[in-house]
């Protein structure tokens, strides 16, 4: 089945810079990639998703990019702020239309 | 609209018991799914439902049983509590992505003695 890592586990950052997670993923017919922020005690929010037919997608200050040939996308997020602080987590959809999700990243902006 | 809702917000059982956690939503969704959050970890599928009448298994669906009699509803049922079963548990819908989580409730924390 599918498998996906995501790094790093966590992230801390100086607010207004830019912060990277990165998913690598094992299903080479994985074509739909979301990702969800996840504050402390609250619901997972879809936060963007990119399908294999697209390499880059953006609104606002974050932006994921997909790399098909060596199985790994990432989200970025741009002039990072307090209220950026959360976990993240991206998904792969596997074989059956279902997704696998990553293990979560950590994010802390510092003001 | 409420959105995705999720009854009740915590429970704590004994080992052997059985118990329901509701979800409905009003968004008029086809695709819903329940998933599970252990410490650490990302969300894991358990059931998921693609309309009214039709369920089907996730990764891990052993204990858990769901059923769709309405687009609006649905319930997850503990058959027998174990420890394992001990988690944050989250019910999602989408309308057009799929039956990918595109919305979710608030979770339900079941404790398991």
């Amino acid at each position: 089945g599918e498998n996906v890592e995501q790094h790093p586990s966590t992230l801390s950052v100086q607010e207004g810079d830019s912060a990277v997670i990165k998913c690598t993923y094992s299903d080479s017919a994985s074509n739909y990639f979301p990702w969800y922020k996840q504050e402390l005690g609250k619901r997972p929010q879809l936060i963007i998703d990119i399908r294999s037919n697209v390499g880059e997608k953006k609104d606002q200050r974050i932006a994921v990019t997909l790399n098909k040939t060596a199985k790994h996308f990432s989200l970025h997020i741009t002039e990072t702020q307090p209220e950026d602080s959360a976990v993240y987590f991206c998904a792969a959809e596997a074989a059956g239309n279902k997704l696998t999700f990553g293990g979560g990243t950590r994010v802390l902006v510092k003001p | 609209n409420a959105g995705v809702t999720q009854t009740p917000k915590f429970q704590v059982l004994k080992t052997g018991q059985s118990m329901t956690l509701q979800c409905a939503q009003d968004m008029n969704h086809e695709y819903m799914s329940w998933y599970r959050q252990d410490p650490g970890m990302g969300l894991r599928l358990i059931h998921y439902s693609v309309g009214a009448g039709i369920t089907d298994q996730g990764e891990v669906p052993n204990g858990y049983n769901v059923s769709r009699s309405t687009t609006e509803d649905f319930p997850l049922r503990l058959l027998s509590a174990a420890p394992s079963q001990t988690s944050v548990y989250f019910c999602a819908s989408s309308g057009d992505r799929g039956f990918q989580p595109q919305h979710f409730g608030d979770g339900t924390r079941l404790s398991i003695l």
